[in-house]
């Protein structure tokens, strides 16, 4: 199975800072990724897929890259309703295997 | 809009089963992938089957040791999950969701992308 490694496991920022979340696949995964956020209480919602592409609708100030083992995803300026909690999801391979999650908290 | 609703969910006993039910709308659901994926109280995400469009790709989680059965009702739109002989460690919010499979140099990718809102199943004497 692909271990997905996600790091940090929390942050807090304030408003306007710019997050980065990183994301370790044990193996190649090419672009095989996507990044979905979870507000509480609600189901994941993807917002990026291929490793880079926005879905239709999220705002730009979201934003994924990286290929092969490492990859990156960023906030660049942290707004009050994208507290949630983020995944990095690989389907490169079966099982689908999920990063353990990153919680982001406004300071 | 594009919706997936589960349901079925519930409190049951230990060594019981237990059938959800995910119904899709707004969308071709003959022409996508369906998975289930389940996250227990305060946990991270575990993807546990899907069944391609066709149904003759069913694949499941190591983790779930033949308990559990996923199988899909085209004409209803409808994707189902039985489990069976459920313990403690079932509990959980129950998530379907939809998916593309993709071809590339012959090895299988199968995406997911919308997810319905989950359906909670609490294993409990």
């Amino acid at each position: 199975d692909i271990q997905m490694t996600q790091s940090p496991s929390s942050l807090a920022a304030s408003v306007g800072d710019r997050v980065t979340i990183t994301c370790q696949a044990s193996q190649d995964i090419s672009n095989y990724l996507n990044w979905f956020q979870q507000r509480p209480g609600k189901a994941p919602k993807r917002l990026i897929h291929d490793a880079s592409n926005l879905e239709t609708g999220v705002p730009s100030r979201f934003s994924g890259g990286g290929s092969g083992t490492r990859f990156t995803f960023t906030i660049t300026s942290l707004q009050p309703e994208d507290i949630a909690t983020y995944y990095c999801q690989q389907y490169d391979s079966l099982p689908l295997t999920f990063g353990g999650g990153t919680k982001v908290g406004i300071k | 809009q594009v919706e997936l609703v589960a349901s079925g969910g519930g409190v049951v006993q230990p060594g019981r089963s237990l059938r959800l039910s995910c119904s899709a709308s707004r969308f071709t659901f003959t022409t996508y992938v369906m998975h289930w994926v389940r996250q227990a109280p305060g946990k991270g995400l575990e993807w546990m089957a899907l069944m391609s469009s066709d149904r003759n790709n069913v694949y499941y989680a190591d983790s779930l040791k033949g308990r559990f059965t996923i199988s899909r009702d085209d004409s209803k739109n409808t994707l189902y999950l039985q489990m069976n002989s459920l313990t403690a460690e079932d509990t959980a919010v129950y998530y379907c969701a939809r998916g593309l499979l993709t071809l590339a140099r012959i090895k299988e990718h199968y995406d997911m992308d919308l997810w319905g809102q989950g359906t909670t199943v609490i294993v409990s004497s």
